[in-house]
């Protein structure tokens, strides 16, 4: 079964700050992970788009890495500012259907 | 260009009764994606329209259906409402589908009685 898993459930961070959110996969066969921000009462926004061959993706404070072999995908995000306060949810796309597994997201509190 | 629009916001209803959700795209996107959001089980992927034909579909009962319009406007039924279908309901779109973004709607809060 097809399953994302992502950690830590919740994270509460200083303003200008980094932190590192974790996402574990198991989906196969594996097309793209994406990362996207949910502000509250708001639909998901992308913040990044791996494939197979990417390492490592910017998209200004953020920063996503994948690593295929171990399923593992990790995103940083540096200097945190009190707008980076959301969900995080971490969704990976089969290959061929490109349906999605979602993970359950990590809600991240930046405190002034 | 106007984002993704989902009517209404905010929905109740009781159980046993029937849902219809509204959502129209982005102007040329041709590809829907219906998702809905629970505090319990996060985000999970309905179904997918792309030219009014179901492409994709994920594992939620036949009570759930939707359709597409050749306008590209979608609108998604729920049947014989249960407690449990009480969720954010999410509309996103893209040009075709598949590997490319999505541009979510604010969604939809049903809240079943």
């Amino acid at each position: 079964k097809n399953q994302v898993e992502q950690s830590p459930q919740s994270l509460i961070i200083l303003e200008g700050k980094n932190c590192t959110l974790q996402c574990n996969y198991t989906v196969s066969p594996f097309s793209n992970l994406r990362w996207y921000k949910q502000d509250t009462g708001r639909g998901p926004v992308s913040l990044t788009i791996m494939t197979f061959s990417e390492n490592t993706k910017s998209n200004g404070r953020y920063t996503a890495t994948l690593d295929a072999d171990t399923k593992q995908s990790s995103l940083h995000i540096t200097a945190s500012q009190l707008s980076d306060s959301a969900s995080y949810i971490c969704v990976v796309r089969s290959g061929g259907s490109y349906i999605p597994t979602f993970g359950r997201g990590t809600s991240l509190i930046v405190h002034p | 260009k106007a984002g993704v629009t989902q009517t209404p916001r905010y929905l109740i209803k009781t159980r046993g009764q029937q849902v219809t959700l509204s959502c129209s795209p982005i102007s040329g996107h041709r590809s829907v994606s219906w998702y809905q959001q629970t505090p319990g089980q996060g985000l999970q992927f309905l179904f997918e329209y792309f030219s009014e034909t179901q492409r994709n579909k994920g594992n939620f009962p036949g009570r759930f259906s939707g359709r597409q319009f050749s306008n590209s406007r979608s609108e998604m039924n729920v049947s014989t409402l249960e407690l449990g279908d009480s969720a954010l309901y999410l509309c996103a779109s893209s040009l075709s589908g598949g590997a490319e973004t999505q541009y979510f709607g604010p969604g939809t809060r049903l809240l079943v009685l």
